[in-house]
């Protein structure tokens, strides 16, 4: 198993351009989520999903769109990118029932 | 308003003894607590969690206590290794309409000396 796996590790943007943050995993889990990582505030929730077709806004949702068209699959695109969108962006996953949450390795963002 | 606050931001331990990590939150509906550790580069992997039912999980040298009245974690590590040299992120879940939700802590870092 590969687990939660991202892509890509590094991006650099300029504001305005728009880009989609990939997550996969192949554990078969229901529930997936975003969080962003910045100094001093740990993650905080952006969007998550409970299963394919169903996904819900989290702490953070603004700026940032989601889609769950399988199981496997869970991308997160930034429509207009914005220099406070600069972070280090994790996705996870989770089986039903099960408290422990996977992460992926991270994307780390940067905006201009 | 920070639900879940850790508020050492870091803490240096000698090899071999007691590391001690304290985590406040401010809602008592939180069903389960759980604690993270992240090395540079690298996601977030589960250490330990508990069950707001409880007041004590034990992993190891991973203890974790939660005292419900005061609102307040800690995770004991004993004896602390080189190797835990990480930052702990602690976190508090809700099972809210089928969703897992987690509100995580700032983050401790934690350095073990030789």
């Amino acid at each position: 198993n590969a687990g939660v796996t991202q892509t890509p590790k590094f991006q650099v943007l300029k504001t305005g351009q728009s880009m989609t943050l990939q997550c996969a995993q192949d554990m078969n889990h229901e529930y997936m989520s975003w969080y962003r990582q910045d100094p001093g505030m740990g993650l905080r929730l952006i969007h998550y999903s409970v299963g394919a077709g169903i996904t819900d806004q989290g702490e953070v949702p603004n700026g940032y769109n989601v889609s769950r068209s399988t199981t496997e699959d869970f991308p997160l695109r930034l429509l207009s990118a914005a220099p406070s969108q600069t972070s280090v962006y994790f996705c996870a996953s989770s089986s039903r029932g099960d408290n422990e949450q996977f992460f992926g390795p991270g994307t780390r963002l940067t905006v201009l | 308003d920070q639900q879940v606050k850790q508020n050492s931001p870091s803490l240096s331990v000698q090899e071999g003894r007691i590391s001690i990590l304290n985590c406040d939150y401010t809602n008592s509906m939180f069903d389960y607590f759980l604690w993270y550790k992240k090395y540079p580069a690298e996601g977030p992997t589960f250490l330990i969690s508990i069950s707001s039912i409880k007041d004590k999980n034990e992993d190891g040298r991973f203890t974790v206590f939660l005292n419900k009245s005061a609102k307040h974690l800690s995770l004991h590590i004993v004896p602390s290794q080189p190797g835990d040299s990480a930052v702990y992120f602690c976190a508090a879940g809700s099972i809210i309409q089928g969703a897992q939700k987690l509100v995580f802590g700032q983050g401790t870092r934690l350095t073990i000396n030789p």
